[in-house]
């Protein structure tokens, strides 16, 4: 039972336009949402995050968009850039748990042509 | 110097040996992850502690046992190592309260069970 789906597994963009990468969630209870990044032989590093009682956050070239009523976030790269080239992965959590534990989705690979 | 380590980078081994991945953090942090990556499926997380005192099973814990000897010290055991457990497995830790979320992971340790 998959929580964080992200069903595409691969995105390609050319330098310089916009990367939108997608994220689905089944669990009404998740309340914070998180972006991490992974390049090869390295390990994931956190990007940007938001919070359920936001529907958006920017951080420079990076904004995540939450539609809570669909259940479904988005990651936006504008502009592309050749270095942002990774594995990008969402992942949910429950606050209100008080446990920090995170439910990670399968990843999606972006690769920006240059 | 990384924050938090994971040794080894890389081990082979064969079915029904035991081995430990070892992790270490400099971060101060309270909790402590264990995560397997495998292709399509993400980051699952087969067990965390909290602190010293308090281990947690995660969402894939059979097969695997930890120990967390100190707040900067948490290892992950395979009894008796199987293909299935051929993996990507990453450290993580996190601060209690504010930012738990913010989870910071290790370079990852590369097995392969044959």
């Amino acid at each position: 039972d998959q929580q964080v789906k992200q069903n595409s597994p691969s995105l390609s963009v050319q330098e310089g336009r916009i990367s939108i990468l997608n994220c689905d969630y089944t669990n009404s209870m998740f309340d914070y949402f998180l972006w991490y990044k992974k390049y090869p032989a390295e390990g994931p590093t956190f990007l940007i995050s938001i919070s359920s009682i936001k529907d958006k956050n920017e951080d420079g070239r990076f904004t995540v968009f939450l539609n809570k009523s669909a259940k479904h976030l988005s990651l936006h790269i504008v502009p592309s850039q050749p270095g942002d080239s990774a594995v990008y992965f969402c992942a949910a959590s429950k606050r209100s748990g008080n446990t920090g534990k995170l439910i990670f989705g399968q990843g999606t690979t972006l690769q920006v042509k240059p | 110097d990384a924050d938090v380590t994971q040794t080894p980078r890389n081990r082979i081994t064969k079915t029904g040996k035991r081995i430990m991945l070892e992790c270490s953090q400099t971060k101060g942090h309270d909790r402590m992850y264990w995560y397997r990556q495998d292709p399509g499926l993400g980051l699952r997380l087969i067990y965390y502690s909290f602190d010293v005192k308090d281990i947690n099973k995660g969402e894939i814990s059979d097969g695997y046992s930890v120990s967390r000897q100190a707040q900067a010290k948490f290892s992950l055991s395979l009894e008796s190592a199987i293909p299935n457990q051929t993996a990507l497995y990453f450290c993580a830790t996190s601060r209690r309260g504010e930012g738990q979320e913010t989870q910071y992971f290790g370079p990852g340790t590369r097995l392969l069970v044959l």
